[in-house]
């Protein structure tokens, strides 16, 4: 059975820094991996999706590493602005079945 | 394109009665996939349909719990006898060819029960 884990579960730092985000799961046997962000009270918008033969993907600001062999996934966001201030969700995708399982998150706040 | 479109986006019931929440995927996607997110706690997998199918409902409790996704118009996630402790967030996803190009998630039901 997968587990995904998230550390830390809240993080503050301020505005301009860069930061890394941690995903951590116990099965390497994945088919992708997906982060997200979620707004308080609002949906999830899907921020990179890594495929398992990948070992990244980049979008702006943002760029996540996959290491199956480890059980890592990490999350690098540069110059933090105050608007990236949101929980963080990475999602796997195993072979064998459709299912996403997620990480709780980590509470992300940029400090003006 | 719309996105996906959750409806209602808040929804109180009494218990006992039976809410129905609704799912429009994205146009072009043939894949929905239903998530709840209880207070405090991560999303968990209820179920995965494909028109007039479902695939895998691993993950939908054993009672008042259903599902569908008819040949035309949305996805229903349907409970029934609902009691507090369904009080939670209700995510729908869609993909158009299953998880290849990944999720698209919804904005939510928020389901509370008095």
């Amino acid at each position: 059975k997968q587990e995904v884990t998230q550390i830390p579960a809240a993080l503050s730092v301020p505005e301009g820094e860069n930061l890394v985000l941690n995903c951590s799961f116990t099965d390497s046997a994945i088919y992708n991996l997906q982060w997200f962000r979620q707004d308080p009270g609002k949906g999830l918008t899907s921020l990179l999706l890594i495929q398992s033969s990948q070992r990244e993907q980049t979008s702006g600001r943002l760029n996540a590493s996959l290491d199956k062999s480890s059980g890592r996934s990490t999350l690098y966001i540069a110059a933090s602005q105050p608007g990236d201030s949101a929980t963080y969700l990475c999602a796997i995708s195993n072979f064998g079945n459709e299912k996403l399982t997620f990480g709780t998150g980590t509470r992300l706040t940029i400090i003006p | 394109n719309a996105g996906v479109m959750q409806n209602p986006r808040h929804l109180v019931r009494r218990r006992g009665q039976e809410a129905r929440l609704r799912c429009s995927p994205m146009k072009g996607h043939s894949h929905v996939y239903w998530y709840r997110q209880l207070p405090e706690e991560g999303l968990k997998f209820m179920v995965y349909l494909q028109k007039e199918n479902i695939i895998d409902e691993s993950g939908m409790p054993k009672e008042r719990f259903s599902a569908e996704f008819p040949k035309e118009g949305p996805s229903i996630l349907r409970i029934q006898q609902v009691v507090r402790g369904d009080s939670a967030a209700y995510f729908c996803a869609s993909s158009p060819i299953g998880r290849e190009g990944g999720y698209t998630f919804g904005s939510g039901t928020r389901l509370t029960v008095v």
